[in-house]
């Protein structure tokens, strides 16, 4: 039962434009949410992340938005950079959880 | 170190052997996950340990597969009598908390 989901496998986009990524989640007890990077032959690190009582977050190039009404956050990276091309893992937790639920993740390709 | 350390990094094995996986967590941080990653599949909960709580195991796909954390520190994931569907790459992380996860690079298994 995937309780976090990223329909898109993946993303293909032009230096210096913006990057969108997109998350559902079904589980209505998530509160916090994380975005991870990930390299191939590397583990996941953390990107960003952001509170069920806020709705926007940023950080530099990197800006999450929830919408909790439909379970909806999205990962915007701009501009978007050659090293930005990673797998992206969005994640979820539920208060007083420490287990996270990822998503299957979206493969991002910045072209020069 | 200064991050997570699994090893091995590669294991090729037989299907019915045994296999175990290391994971040295960062020091300080109190809870370690173990996770894994299938061929194009996302990040799949196996177990989570927290303290000297009872472990979480509730990831955990079959009998076949235990883990265990001495010290409240390294943790060892075994996988008895592999199967090729068990081939994937094992992924630990730690934390202090809820939250940010640290994770290791991954033992990447395959089971022939």
């Amino acid at each position: 039962d995937q309780q976090v989901k990223q329909n898109s496998p993946s993303l293909s986009v032009q230096e210096g434009r913006i990057s969108i990524l997109n998350c559902d989640y079904t589980n209505s007890m998530f509160d916090y949410f994380l975005w991870y990077k990930k390299y191939p032959a590397e583990g996941p690190t953390f990107l960003i992340s952001i509170s069920s009582i806020k709705d926007k977050n940023e950080d530099g190039r990197f800006t999450v938005f929830l919408n909790k009404s439909a379970k909806h956050l999205s990962l915007h990276i701009v501009p978007s950079q050659p090293g930005d091309s990673a797998v992206y893992f969005c994640a979820a937790s539920a208060l007083n959880d420490y287990k996270l639920s990822f998503g299957a993740g979206t493969t991002v390709t910045v072209r020069a | 170190g200064a991050g997570v350390s699994q090893s091995p990094s590669n294991k090729v094995t037989e299907k019915g052997k045994d296999v175990e996986l290391r994971c040295d967590p960062i020091s300080g941080h109190t809870a370690l996950y173990w996770y894994r990653q299938s061929l194009g599949q996302g990040l799949e909960f196996l177990i989570y340990f927290q303290g000297n709580s009872a472990p979480d195991k509730s990831g955990l796909p079959s009998d076949r597969f235990s883990a265990e954390r001495t010290g409240g520190s390294v943790s060892t994931l075994t996988i008895q009598r592999t199967q090729q569907e068990d081939s994937a790459v094992y992924l630990c992380a730690s934390s202090k908390g809820a939250g940010e996860l640290f994770f290791g690079e991954g033992s990447r298994l395959t089971v022939l």
